[in-house]
């Protein structure tokens, strides 16, 4: 079946822009979760949803940062007014349910870049 | 929020154990602790994870002291191929809720 997919792999924005970044998680899958890896820095847990709901979005770096689930499927990661920060690469994942993180499965990322 | 701490990097001669160091002194009573590793340009990978018991998978074993604070990651026979970013991570559950709060990792050179 097919893995964890995400859109764009690739995104060059100007500073300033809002981008989209989708997520298609496996089927079947009721936890989702996005994780930011800034260049040469470690991994950031950003937001997690169960179903369509994200109980904790403390995670987001800033306000300009959104992001929703619809149908308990696709997510998107919204940043708004992009700065050059946000450049990083954004990965998704998806497991069985939110209290199995250890099975999440991840997709190829979404490598950022804003000039 | 729990925090951890991981020294930056460590060499590992091959066939020897490797023993990766994370400090979580603010750990709380039900807060996890997860192993997770990033071999170069690849996804990240789930090693082990524990409460407050030592584990043991087959790939590694996770030695967790009595008061909690702190934790050993262990390979017990490192190959060149384990050469990875190793990320200890601490599950904080709030409310039903969970946050991962991840640690700057260690980048673990396996010499041959």
């Amino acid at each position: 079946g097919a893995g964890v997919s995400q859109s764009p792999s690739n995104k060059v924005t100007e500073k300033g822009k809002d981008v989209e970044l989708r997520c298609d998680p496996i089927s079947g899958h009721t936890a989702l979760y996005w994780y930011r890896q800034s260049l040469g820095q470690g991994l950031e847990f950003l937001i997690y949803f169960q179903g369509n709901s994200a109980p904790d979005k403390s995670g987001l770096p800033s306000d300009r940062f959104s992001a929703e689930r619809t149908g308990g499927s696709v997510s998107t990661l919204t940043i708004q007014r992009t700065q050059q920060e946000d450049s990083a690469v954004y990965l998704c994942a998806s497991s069985l349910d939110s209290g199995r993180w250890e099975t999440q499965y991840f997709g190829p990322g979404t490598r950022l870049l804003v000039l | 929020d729990a925090k951890t701490t991981q020294p930056p990097s460590m060499d590992c001669a091959e066939g020897r154990a490797a023993n990766l160091p994370c400090n979580h002194s603010t750990i709380s009573g039900n807060e996890y602790v997860y192993w997770y590793r990033q071999i170069h340009s690849q996804g990240p990978q789930y090693i082990i994870h524990g409460l407050k018991n030592n584990e043991t998978n087959e790939m590694a074993s996770l030695i967790i002291t009595e008061d909690r604070k702190s934790s050993t990651l262990i390979l017990p026979h490192a190959t060149l191929r384990d050469t990875a970013v190793y990320y200890c991570i601490v599950r904080v559950t709030t409310s039903g809720t969970y946050k991962y709060i991840f640690g700057t990792g260690t980048r673990l050179k396996v010499l041959a």
